[in-house]
């Protein structure tokens, strides 16, 4: 069974740029959640996908956005990119809609400078 | 808004001690997960608790569900310096513009001296 895996590990971004995550999900798994995780804190909601669709969105601006494939892999896009924005972005797989057991990635570091 | 409050933020404890780290809301949750982080990595899920009541036991680490399914605890027993580390929980609500998220507390950084 293969775990959830993110890419880039690590990322620099300068501020007003764009970026793009990717995220694939545990085998078997058809959700992905994405969370961002400020340093010293707990994870916050940004949005989850469910079959291709939206499923649910936290409080975060229409510049975050979000795409599911055909084989739930997931991107998370960010424009206009803000020194705010630096974090850990997480990705989670789980099966079926809802809040259930999420399984995470190892996450991406992105540094917006 | 849902507000999951976690305590203590901060544990320093010695080898062989024992901890709990507690987690409280003002709403119900479907289910309820806890979470250990190491840094530069992500959250591994512990275990999950769905019933009102529920004790679930890992090892040395037993997780107990409030009856209301508004709180729960962690407790470790005679903690060892491998369980340092960031714990989270992470509620699940039911339905409306909470569906699909998890809301995880603040966090719990343990600190197991030799």
């Amino acid at each position: 069974e293969t775990g959830v895996t993110q890419s880039p590990t690590h990322l620099i971004k300068t501020r007003g740029q764009q970026v793009t995550l990717r995220c694939s999900s545990q085998s078997g798994h058809n959700t992905v959640s994405w969370y961002q995780q400020a340093l010293g804190q707990g994870p916050q909601f940004i949005f989850q996908y469910y079959r291709e669709e939206e499923n649910g969105r936290g409080n975060f601006p229409p510049r975050f956005s979000g795409l599911q494939f055909p084989n739930y892999s997931s991107e998370l896009n960010v424009n206009a990119l803000e020194l705010d924005d630096s974090a850990l972005y997480l990705c989670a797989s789980s099966l079926g809609r809802g809040g259930g057991e999420q399984y995470f990635g190892p996450g991406t570091r992105l540094t917006v400078t | 808004t849902q507000l999951l409050e976690q305590s203590p933020q901060f544990l320093s404890i010695q080898e062989g001690e024992n901890l709990t780290v507690y987690c409280n809301s003002s709403s119900v949750f479907s289910s309820l997960q806890w979470y250990r982080q190491e840094p530069g990595e992500g959250p591994v899920l512990l275990v999950t608790v769905v019933t009102g009541g529920e004790v679930k036991k890992l090892k040395r680490l037993t997780f107990q569900f409030g009856d209301a399914r508004k709180d729960s605890s962690l407790h470790i027993t005679a903690a060892q310096t491998g369980d340092t580390g960031l714990y989270l929980c992470a509620g699940a609500y039911a339905g409306g513009t909470s569906y699909g998220k998890l809301t995880f507390g603040q966090g719990t950084i343990l600190t197991v001296h030799p």
